[in-house]
């Protein structure tokens, strides 16, 4: 079984500034799915960025990126330029790679709620 | 294109009352789960379907009943609520190819309180 741990319940960033959210993860599998999903007070899960374990390259979306260390297990979401908009619960996600009748199913971590203050 | 749509998106019970959850994807999508969101606890998967009359337990799968006789549909029941069951509920399908920019699809999900 896989498992994801968020460590930070809450953090908070200045408008502009940038702030990083922690992820750590365990699996016994070689090749998965990473992903960040933001829920804001809307409550739609919105994909915000992933990242496939073959790949070196850690991934980017605009002010998104993530810092993926797969011998750590850890993948962590760095955002710039913080906005107001970006205000919302982060969750970090696990999906393995196999094909198979379990292999659509996504691991949550607990979650970080993110406030942008002006 | 309406994606997943779930309904209601809201629903007060009193407890012991049953009802059921609607879930209906347009993507002819052949994977479909239900997850349960309570805070503290991030989303918990309470069962998964991979086709038509096939379903399965998840996570968190006691109190639920689900079944899938169209591709479609995926309507989660609860046949005796109890205030544990209070919740967010969500629905999400998926299609075959994990390579694509969406994974899974999310509904809007349905707040759930059980008095």
């Amino acid at each position: 079984a896989q498992t994801v741990t968020q460590s930070q319940p809450e953090m908070s960033v200045q408008e502009a500034e940038t702030v990083t959210l922690s992820c750590t993860y365990d699996t016994s599998e070689s090749n998965y799915y990473l992903f960040w999903y933001k829920q804001p007070p809307s409550r739609q899960m919105i994909l915000v960025i992933r990242q496939e374990a073959y790949k070196q390259q850690n991934a980017t979306e605009n002010r998104f990126s993530v810092n993926f260390q797969k011998a750590a297990k850890s993948f962590s979401l760095k955002i710039s330029d913080s906005q107001l908009g970006d205000t919302a619960m982060y969750f970090c996600a696990f999906m393995i790679a196999y094909s198979g009748a379990g292999s659509y199913q996504l691991t949550f971590g607990k979650g970080t709620k993110l406030s942008v203050i002006p | 294109n309406a994606g997943v749509t779930q309904t209601p998106k809201f629903q007060v019970l009193k407890t012991g009352q049953s009802m059921t959850l609607q879930c209906a994807q347009d993507m002819n999508h052949e994977y479909m789960s239900w997850y349960r969101q309570d805070p503290g606890m991030g989303l918990r998967l309470i069962h998964y379907s991979v086709g038509a009359g096939i379903t399965d337990q998840g996570e968190v799968p006691n109190g639920y009943n689900v079944s899938r006789s169209t591709t479609e549909d995926f309507p989660l029941r609860l046949l005796s609520a109890a205030p544990s069951q209070t919740s967010v509920y969500f629905c999400a399908s998926s299609d075959r190819d994990r390579d694509s920019n969406q994974p899974q699809h999310f509904g809007d999900g349905t707040r759930l309180s059980i008095l």
